[in-house]
């Protein structure tokens, strides 16, 4: 499979527990972006990797939030003493550095309870 | 500031009705434009971008500089075509390309 692949699809955990989301984009894919997609609403964006640099984190919602890019592969998503307002699916998707097609992963729907 | 606005959060047709989904941008450069869509449990795919001029699924969507405007138009709405409608714009800054999305448009077609 040559897709983006995330995991895991599914996560629940209890308030204040951390969690890491892994994202394994399309092998030469350069760019790499973290969203956020609540129940009934839009895309949010997170922050956005070129290599693994991060040139915008403007989206992360706090200092619970970060995230990480090893080379131009995997990268992890990090939510710190998870409150039940980080409930969600999120969503990582990559690019060619030529194009700009992105492909999505099929999301972690996170749970805080 | 670089901007995508789908002004409707939710649009609802007949099945057989035209349908139209808005998008409008902001931006100085010379934009490159996507309609992405997301069915009910699928991931988020490309519908169309507009510099190959297609038609997927039977929807177009033509770039209007004049206005900055990029919407999306089927004349025929069919049931498989609610989903979550997502515009973006490219920039390309350099070596770096970046996506700017609007906040989707849910489309509900009805029987």
């Amino acid at each position: 499979g040559a897709g983006v692949s995330q995991s895991p699809s599914n996560k629940v955990t209890e308030k204040g527990k951390d969690v890491e989301l892994r994202c394994d984009p399309i092998s030469g894919h350069t760019a790499l972006y973290w969203y956020r997609q609540r129940l009934g609403q839009g895309l949010e964006f997170l922050i956005y990797f070129q290599g693994n640099s991060a040139p915008d984190k403007s989206g992360l919602p706090s200092d619970r939030f970060s995230a990480e890019r090893t080379g131009e592969s995997v990268s992890t998503l990090t939510i710190q003493r998870t409150q039940q307002e980080d409930s969600a699916v999120y969503l990582c998707a990559s690019s060619l550095p030529s194009g700009a097609e992105a492909f999505f992963g099929q999301g972690t729907r996170l749970t805080v309870v | 500031a670089q901007r995508v606005t789908q002004p409707e959060k939710l649009l609802s047709v007949f099945k057989g009705a035209p349908v139209e989904l808005k998008c409008n941008y902001s931006y100085s450069g010379s934009p490159e434009l996507f309609w992405y869509v997301q069915y009910s449990r699928q991931r988020l795919q490309l519908l169309l971008r507009h510099i190959s001029r297609e038609s997927i699924k039977g929807f177009t969507a033509d770039l209007n500089k004049g206005e900055t405007s990029f919407h999306l138009k089927k004349p025929f709405a069919q049931e498989e075509d609610s989903a979550m409608y997502y515009c973006a714009l490219s920039l390309n800054a350099g070596n770096n390309r970046k996506l700017i999305w609007g906040l989707g448009t849910s489309l509900a077609v009805n029987p």
